[in-house]
């Protein structure tokens, strides 16, 4: 059950688009179709963005989308807003369990 | 409107135990999957356990297996979380997830439930 890569943070200006990576092994993220991304304000309770690989729950703006190649899992964010600064995680269905990755700290320049 | 209540967390000592307890309404609370996540303080989210809708599946992680206990008791729409034979590194804000159904995600978070072991 180890943890799932993230880089550590990314940064974008307002009106750019930025890419988290999440990569895990054949056992979770390249084994299963389950990846889902979470945004986390400190603070708040964390929100489902993206689940299934690349499915909005309603809500969720079309900016947000996610994809997946082999073992990496990625989510993009288009058209930075300040709101969507946060702390980003990735997370897959394991078989037993859920691994998450180490997380990504967003920052709107 | 779904909600999701944490309670239960507080101060431990080592080796100790405690119980922490989720209240859940806004959804049929039988139809759905429900997942136990922690965050340490300054560090990742890491899941900790999910029981299935009826019960009768359950998962740990590595790091509780053993220790900790997953239930639910469906008159009452809450989920428990036991914890025995606390370590400081069980010190973490505890999250109540609900699952999204057949999809292999979390889709909603209560506020959380602070435990900190310490001596």
């Amino acid at each position: 059950q180890s943890a799932l890569t993230q880089p550590r943070s990314v940064s974008g200006s307002p009106g750019q688009s930025v890419t988290i990576s999440c990569t895990g092994t054949s056992s979770d993220v390249g084994g299963y179709n389950y990846v889902s991304w979470y945004q986390h304000h400190p603070g708040k309770a964390p929100k489902l963005m993206i689940y299934g690989v690349f499915n909005r729950p309603s809500g969720v703006p079309e900016r947000f989308s996610g994809s997946k190649s082999g073992n990496t899992a990625s989510l993009t964010i288009s058209g930075l807003q300040a709101e969507d600064e946060a702390e980003y995680y990735c997370c897959s269905y394991a078989g037993t369990c859920w691994v998450f990755g180490g997380g990504t700290k967003l920052t709107v320049l | 409107e779904v909600q999701l209540v944490e309670s239960g967390g507080g101060l431990v000592q080592p080796g100790g135990s405690l119980r922490l307890s989720c209240s859940a309404s806004g959804f049929t609370f039988t139809n759905y999957a429900l997942h136990w996540v922690r965050q340490a303080p300054g560090k990742g989210l890491e899941y900790v356990s999910t029981i299935n809708d009826n019960g009768n599946t359950i998962n740990y992680a590595d790091s509780v297996k053993g220790r900790f206990t997953i239930s639910r008791d469906d008159s009452k729409n809450t989920l428990y979380l036991q914890m025995s034979s606390l370590r400081t590194e069980d010190t973490a804000v505890y999250f109540c997830v609900k699952d999204l159904r057949g999809n292999y995600a979390l889709d909603f978070w209560g506020q959380g439930t602070l435990v900190t072991v310490s001596s």
